[in-house]
């Protein structure tokens, strides 16, 4: 079956340093892939996608571009906030499917001013 | 804010029990779809809804059921409650669904259910 398996955390930075979360994925066909954040007490938001191989999704200085070859989807920042500070989420979606999401199993991130 | 709304935010409840969560969906947004987010099993795909009928099924125990009304607003039925129910329930809606098309799920911000 689909599965998805991010880098045990938690993490914990300074402000401005160099952000991964590593993010692995195991499906059939071709899945789309996301990122999800969740601020504390809130709902998941979707913070980027990729629909294909070798896209690269990109929003609020966070990127993650899928790796087909090595069927990775790391989240990347070059320089983390205090208010980056959240549990990240990444995600899949086979491509035949009707959208239910499968989800890793969540990395914490603080960071320290 | 998302836009989906659910509630309760929070319920404790009894083993044994039965309890019933509510989601109302974005406006406009037809396809609603159930998650459980516990410790031990991280956030799972448990059932989804188009416009009234069901449309994907996951990881959804007998004990638990759900239905979307006309208004679209969806309910997510737990039964004989036990203490590993425990979590938080998010719901999400969808503008649509397609068999080969992501529509982006927007959240709810959760019920939070224990069960004592």
């Amino acid at each position: 079956g689909n599965s998805v398996t991010q880098m045990e955390g938690p993490v914990t930075l300074s402000e401005e340093a160099f952000l991964t979360i590593n993010c692995t994925y195991t499906a059939t066909g071709y899945p789309s892939l996301f990122w999800y954040v969740q601020y504390p007490g809130e709902g998941l938001q979707l913070l980027l996608k990729a629909t294909k191989a070798d896209d690269k999704g990109s929003n609020k200085g966070f990127e993650a571009t899928y790796r087909k070859e090595t069927t990775s989807f790391h989240l990347e920042k070059g320089s983390v906030q205090v208010s980056d500070s959240a549990v990240y989420f990444c995600a899949l979606s086979p491509g035949t499917s009707y959208g239910k999401l499968t989800f890793g199993q969540g990395t914490i991130l603080t960071v320290h001013p | 804010d998302s836009g989906v709304t659910q509630t309760p935010k929070h319920l404790i409840t009894a083993t044994g029990q039965r309890v019933t969560l509510r989601c109302s969906p974005r406006s406009g947004d037809l396809s609603v779809y159930w998650y459980q987010q516990s410790l031990d099993q991280g956030l799972q795909f448990l059932i989804q809804y188009y416009n009234g009928e069901e449309r994907a099924k996951g990881n959804i125990l007998e004990r638990f059921s759900a239905q979307q009304f006309p208004d679209l607003h969806s309910e997510l039925n737990l039964s004989s409650l036990e203490l590993g129910d425990s979590a938080l329930y998010f719901c999400a809606s969808s503008v649509g669904t397609s068999r080969n098309t992501y529509n982006e799920q927007f959240f709810g911000p959760g019920t939070r259910l224990t069960v004592l």
